[in-house]
This record gives structure tokens, C-alpha cells and sequence, in this order.
């Protein structure tokens, strides 16, 4: 059980376009995820917090009107890193909390390269 | 803000050696601390998670001990095997489900 699935794996996009990746969890229901970015050799940097149904709340230092967040579902966010640069290229990861529970569970990543 | 301090950032053992990571947390009011494993370019594995009503945890080769008192949680290995090389990150939580990660332990067992 608590599964997270993550999409796209990989994606690799010309500067300036938006790139949008998806966090489903698959066997619970998630009322909350995270969004974190991780840097190489580095710890995970949350981003974001998603509540299904509300406004995401952002961590101090990351742009709301850049990395799009939308939890329409119990089981479905979304990140949308619009207009991206080099700059964001990173690996990004989704975590999930199961209804009522402490334990985040983390989807595979979503490595971005941006040229 | 709160924080949590992981230390050593990086250690090598021998195989069938012990290995012992630490971390101090600053929020008093965080009552649920996770260990995450994380090998290269995959996701972080919860390993082991321990809530402040107990002293210490133990799941096979793994353990993790708590000071409250001391904000002081640590994560014990025995019998360390080449798999155990990896990224360890240690976790206090902080509000509601909100993490703070600690910054990390790289191990290598060596064989």
C-alpha cells in the first residue's frame, strides 16, 4: 500500500516553455501533498504545500505565479513550472499523506532539464 | 525558523560494521521524527519512524533511539551490508504532516 506514482519521469524543454508533471496517489487518499526540489548531493527543499480543495501555501523564497500548483482530487496534484529557464532545471519530487496519517509517502521524482 | 541538524554528512564503514547517524531538532512541539533512505536518482524509502512516546524503535538491523529532553534522535545500523550504501535523511515534523529535513548522511559500507 501507499503508493505514489509520479509523471512524466523525465522531461527535457526549450527555456520559456511550461512543463507541467502530475502526483497521483494510487491505493489512499491524499487530503495533503508536498512538493519539494532537489538539487544535486543536496536535501529535499519543500516547495509547497497542496491541500485538496484550497490554495496551495508556498515556503518562503518560491514564486507562487511560477510553480502552479492544483489538487483537485484526493489523489491528484499537479505542478506547473510555467515559463521555465535553466535555472529550474532539478529533480522534483511529490510526497502524499494518507487520510489521518503522519507519514509522507514520495513518488519516483520528475527529472527537468531545461535547455 | 526550525531546523534540524544531521550529522555526520558523509561516512564509510566496514561491512558487517555498525553505523550510527544524529539528529537534533529545534521545534519542542515535533512528536513524529522518519528515516528516509534514498539511493541515487530514486525516491526517498521510509526505513524507520519513531512518535515521541517512545524511547527507542527497532525493526530487524535498523533502530532509532529519542531524547526528547535533549532534541536528539538517532538511527542505528548493525551488521551493515554494501546495500545499505546510500542517502540518509533524517525528519522532524513541524505543524500539520509538514517535514523539516535534516541535511543528509551519505553512507558507504565498504566490502
Amino acid at each position: 500500500g501507499a503508493v505514489v506514482s509520479q509523471h512524466p519521469s523525465w522531461v527535457i524543454c526549450k527555456s520559456g516553455t511550461s512543463v507541467k508533471i502530475e502526483c497521483r496517489s494510487l491505493d489512499f487518499q491524499a487530503t495533503t501533498m508536498f512538493w519539494y526540489r532537489q538539487f544535486p548531493k543536496q536535501s529535499l527543499m519543500l516547495m509547497a504545500t497542496s491541500n485538496e480543495g484550497s490554495k496551495a501555501t508556498y515556503e518562503q523564497g518560491v514564486e507562487k505565479d511560477k510553480f502552479l500548483i492544483n489538487h483537485a482530487s484526493l489523489t491528484l496534484s499537479t505542478l506547473t513550472v510555467t515559463s521555465a529557464h535553466p535555472e529550474d532545471s532539478s529533480f522534483y519530487i511529490c510526497s502524499a499523506v494518507d487520510r489521518g496519517q503522519e507519514t509522507q509517502y514520495f513518488g519516483p521524482g520528475t527529472r527537468l532539464l531545461v535547455l | 525558523g526550525e531546523n534540524v541538524e544531521q550529522h555526520p554528512s558523509t561516512l564509510s564503514v566496514q561491512e558487517g560494521d555498525s553505523a550510527v547517524i544524529k539528529c537534533t531538532y529545534s521545534d519542542s512541539a515535533s512528536n513524529y521524527f522518519p528515516w528516509y533512505k534514498q539511493e541515487l536518482g530514486k525516491r526517498p524509502q521510509l526505513i524507520i519512524d519513531i512518535r515521541s512516546n517512545v524511547g527507542e524503535k527497532k525493526d530487524q538491523r535498523i533502530a532509532v533511539t529519542l531524547n526528547k529532553t535533549a532534541k536528539h534522535f538517532s538511527l542505528h545500523i548493525t551488521e551493515t551490508q554494501p546495500e545499505d550504501s546510500a542517502v540518509y535523511f533524517c525528519a522532524a515534523i513541524s505543524g500539520t504532516y509538514k517535514y523539516i529535513f535534516g541535511t543528509g548522511t551519505r553512507l558507504k559500507v565498504l566490502a
